[in-house]
């Protein structure tokens, strides 16, 4: 089966940028329609979405991070990576990749119903921590 | 705005049942969602995806003691004969316009 598996340095200094790449084992990251997610958990918080790629680099960015966050895919790697930067005692956290299954469902708003579709997370990586400290 | 309302912990005893709830925001009650467990020290894992009417597709190895319901605008993960290892926080999550929405997050203490 699939499997996802998150790497990068452990600590990075304030004001740097934070580098992390995830592996992914079991089947091609090209062989279907997947996005590919990272996330974080601070300690002693919940998780946060950061923001997803698919194959062809199509990208959505948590707005909380835009302007700091870029992700990017290496297809002959088999890996994802994430790059965030100016990075503060705030990034601390663990992170997390996972892949993005696309479902769809009717959504229904007063009389008027759509076929649409949602995404959500069915595979995940054990994470990596990353402390953010001089 | 799609927000996902969790209660933040909930406790039951050993071999009991537990039933866990995430609340859609207004407007959006038909949205799916997904649970997430996530055991101390350990990565998420998805436990199942869940539709507005109740029906709901188990992750790979996920035991049907993990089951999934819906009413109106609230999503229920009920977990039966309650194991140890159940202990653990537990996440909804859905999509929203170009971003994924996660719930606070429910602290499940068994004990």
């Amino acid at each position: 089966q699939v499997q996802l598996q998150e790497s990068g340095p452990g600590l990075v200094k304030p004001s740097q940028t934070l580098s992390l790449t995830c592996s992914v084992s079991g089947d091609s990251i090209s062989s279907g329609t997947y996005y590919w997610s990272w996330i974080r958990r601070p300690a002693g918080k919940g998780l946060e979405w950061i923001g997803r790629l698919d194959t062809s680099g199509r990208t959505n960015y948590n707005p909380s991070l835009q302007g700091r966050v870029f992700m990017s895919v290496d297809t002959s790697k088999n890996q994802i990576s994430l790059r965030l930067t100016f990075v503060t005692a705030a990034d601390t956290a663990v992170y997390y990749c996972a892949r993005d299954r696309k479902a769809g469902f009717t959504l229904v708003r007063g009389m008027i119903s759509t076929n649409t579709y949602y995404y959500y997370m069915d595979v995940w990586g054990k994470g990596t921590t990353v402390t953010v400290s001089s | 705005q799609l927000v996902l309302t969790q209660s933040p912990s909930a406790s039951a005893s050993l071999g009991a049942s537990v039933k866990l709830t995430c609340i859609l925001s207004s407007g959006h009650s038909s949205y799916p969602i997904a649970w997430h467990q996530q055991q101390p020290e350990k990565g998420p894992r998805f436990l199942m995806a869940l539709n507005s009417d109740g029906s709901h597709r188990r992750g790979a190895g996920i035991p049907d003691r993990f089951s999934g319901s819906s009413s109106g605008a609230e999503r229920y993960l009920t977990i039966s004969s309650l194991q140890s290892e159940d202990e653990a926080d537990y996440y909804c999550q859905t999509w929203g316009t170009d971003i994924h929405v996660f719930g606070g997050g429910t602290k499940l203490t068994v004990l």
